[in-house]
């Protein structure tokens, strides 16, 4: 079956430290890779994707991801975090079914960041 | 260039009633996905509309139902309300089109509570 795990539930990094977020997959075929984040009372932000290609994916606000596909993961990385970025983040696999789609999410990663 | 919208924002129901949730899609996207997400937990895929027919469903009851206009809107109708139906509910919009390449795109959630 197709599932998403994060296995940090709670995550706090100091502002200024790098940061790594985890997430692993399991999809029987090529599969499509999200990394979404949602700040408190908000809806989900896309902060990148990964389709095909490089492994090594870029997003909006120095986020960075890699796909590694022998470990069948997904990890999220930021070398220098802000304190706008505490939020939660959700990494999710897109299921394509023929004609229709649909995003199976993990059960997120709060990121607290400390001054 | 509007992004996803929906409403209400917040809505308290009692057990037993019914609800419409509302969404418009980003402009030029033409499918409609709904999730719920319940507190802690990721956002877990109700259904999907596109030609304003249901394409995809998860695992939801038949209480949940939906529809799509033909500007691309669309409604979640939820009836007999329970207690666990309590939770964000998130529309996402696509672009079919897309295809394999296809990303969502989130609204803010409209925040249900059931009394």
């Amino acid at each position: 079956a197709q599932s998403v795990t994060q296995p940090d539930i709670h995550i706090t990094v100091s502002e200024g430290a790098s940061l790594e977020l985890r997430c692993n997959y399991s999809y029987g075929a090529t599969p499509y890779l999200f990394w979404y984040v949602q700040s408190p009372g908000q809806g989900l932000q896309l902060l990148l994707k990964y389709f095909s290609g490089d492994t090594l994916v870029q997003g909006i606000k120095g986020f960075e991801a890699e796909f590694k596909r022998s470990q069948s993961s997904f990890n999220l990385r930021k070398p220098s975090v802000h304190w706008s970025d505490a939020a939660e983040y959700f990494c999710a696999v897109g299921a394509y079914g023929g004609a229709t789609n649909k995003l199976i999410f993990g059960t997120g990663t709060l990121l607290a960041v400390q001054p | 260039d509007a992004g996803v919208t929906q409403s209400p924002t917040h809505l308290i129901k009692t057990r037993g009633q019914q609800v419409t949730l509302r969404c418009s899609p980003k402009s030029g996207h033409d499918t409609v996905s709904w999730y719920q997400q319940a507190l802690g937990q990721g956002p877990q895929f109700i259904f999907q509309y596109y030609e304003e027919e249901e394409r995809q469903r998860g695992n939801f009851p038949d209480r949940f139902s939906g529809h799509q206009f033909p500007n691309y809107s669309s409604e979640l109708n939820v009836n007999a309300l329970l207690l666990g139906d309590s939770a964000l509910y998130l529309c996402a919009s696509s672009l079919r089109a897309a295809g394999v390449a296809d990303t969502q795109y989130f609204g803010p959630g409209t925040r249900l509570t059931v009394l």
